[in-house]
């Protein structure tokens, strides 16, 4: 049972373009979602979060939306830069709960 | 301040044999959650202690336990190891409040041969 899913496995974009990455959830006991960044060798790199009193948080150039009624978030990174190529997890849970449920990852590729 | 760190890096096991991971939080962190990432997966939850204390349990066998010692560190340990134990293992440290971000270690790589 994925509660967490991340429907794309890869996704390639220009450098300087907006970089989208989905995730869905289906549990809706959740209330507190986050992205990380990996790396290879690497444990994942807190990105960003968005609780969900919230449809929208930015830091930088990334910014995640949260579409409730959708069980749908997003995290958008503008402008792309090579850097940003990694895999990129999506992050859910519940209130007062430490225990994160990921989703399978996506692997972006920023192209020069 | 250094991060999450864990020991060893990588860790080359038979079937059959015990293994021990360990965990060093981030220095005021009491918090220390364990986490399996299989190939092509997202991280699994495995366990969570704070101060301690057994905080949270995942969907794994009993084979797999672990402990946080007065420190705050911690220790992984699985039994009677399985093909399918090889994987990566992630520590995370947050402060505990229950709503804390966790931040993940570098990992321990394990295969099971």
């Amino acid at each position: 049972d994925q509660q967490v899913k991340q429907n794309s496995p890869s996704l390639s974009v220009q450098e300087g373009r907006i970089s989208i990455l989905n995730c869905d959830y289906t549990n809706s006991m959740f209330d507190y979602f986050l992205w990380y960044k990996k790396y290879p060798a690497e444990g994942p790199t807190f990105l960003i979060s968005i609780s969900s009193i919230k449809d929208k948080n930015e830091d930088g150039r990334f910014t995640v939306f949260l579409n409730k009624s959708a069980k749908h978030l997003s995290l958008h990174i503008v402008p792309s830069q090579p850097g940003d190529s990694a895999v990129y997890f999506c992050a859910a849970r519940n209130f007062g709960n430490e225990k994160l449920t990921f989703g399978t990852g996506t692997r972006l590729t920023i192209i020069p | 301040d250094a991060g999450v760190t864990q020991s060893p890096t990588h860790l080359i096991k038979t079937r059959g044999q015990q293994v021990t991971l360990r965990c060093s939080p981030i220095s005021g962190h009491k918090s220390v959650s364990w986490y399996q990432q299989v190939l092509g997966q997202g991280p699994q939850f495995i366990f969570q202690y704070y101060e301690k204390e057994e905080r949270g349990r995942g969907n794994f066998p009993d084979r797999f336990s672990a402990r946080q010692f007065p420190n705050y560190s911690s220790e992984l340990n699985v039994n009677a190891l399985l093909l399918g134990d090889s994987a990566l293992y992630l520590c995370a440290s947050s402060s505990g409040g229950g709503s804390d971000t966790q931040y993940f270690g570098p990992g321990t790589r394990l295969t099971v041969l």
